[in-house]
């Protein structure tokens, strides 16, 4: 069964430093997604992604952020500058037209 | 704004027995979608069920049962003969129809399930 994947399953990093988060979705899904759990708290929205634009953004998504998709399967979340409130797992999504989104299995990122 | 309330935070049951995980939402949407996310404690989100506003028949599929009210906006997750296994976090969220179809996630309600 086709399934959205996730590199790495936990990134640790520096404050301030960048770093990349890397999603391939379902090969014939059109509509990507990042959100974000911090530890113990509700899933919270950050950008929406489709026919290689941003169509939907939070406020959490801001100037640091920025999302890509480089070729024809992947599609990464790039943090410019990490804060400490960072911290937080992140979840990629995908879906087909009219359909439910299907998450990976998180990225745990880890600012120190 | 769209909105998503679960109640309840925590809910501990000890096996076989039912349970019910409230859901009430919020939009201004005449069409949407309404979600139920499972999360384990191996963190992944695992789709379950997903429902059109138009659309408020109850469904059952296995021990599981949702019940959708659009008079009093509930969508409502039912367990029934619970199991161990069912542990978990479970997030009700709800999307508008088209657009971007961004998810809005409720708090979730952790379910204990003791043997």
């Amino acid at each position: 069964e086709p399934e959205v994947t996730q590199t790495p399953s936990h990134q640790v990093t520096q404050m301030g430093q960048e770093v990349i988060l890397r999603c391939v979705p379902i090969s014939n899904h059109l509509y990507f997604y990042w959100y974000r759990q911090i530890l113990g708290q509700k899933v919270e929205f950050l950008v929406s992604f489709y026919n290689n634009e941003i169509s939907e953004k939070s406020e959490i998504f801001d100037d640091q952020f920025s999302v890509e998709r480089p070729d024809g399967s992947n599609f990464t979340l790039k943090i410019r500058s990490t804060k400490l409130e960072d911290s937080a797992m992140y979840f990629c999504a995908s879906r087909a037209d009219q359909m439910e989104q299907f998450f990976g299995p998180g990225t745990r990122l880890t600012v120190l | 704004a769209q909105k998503v309330t679960q109640a309840q935070t925590e809910i501990s049951v000890v096996e076989k027995e039912d349970v019910t995980l409230d859901c009430v939402y919020e939009t201004r949407d005449t069409t949407y979608y309404l979600f139920w996310y499972k999360q384990p404690p191996s963190g992944e989100l695992v789709f379950l069920i997903r429902r059109n506003s138009f659309d408020e028949q109850n469904e059952i599929s296995g021990r599981y049962s949702w019940n959708f009210q659009k008079s009093t906006s509930s969508f409502n997750f039912t367990i029934t003969a619970s199991q161990v296994v069912d542990s978990a976090v479970y997030f009700c969220a709800l999307s508008g129809r088209g657009g971007s179809e961004k998810l809005v996630f409720g708090k979730g309600t952790k379910l204990t399930v003791n043997p």
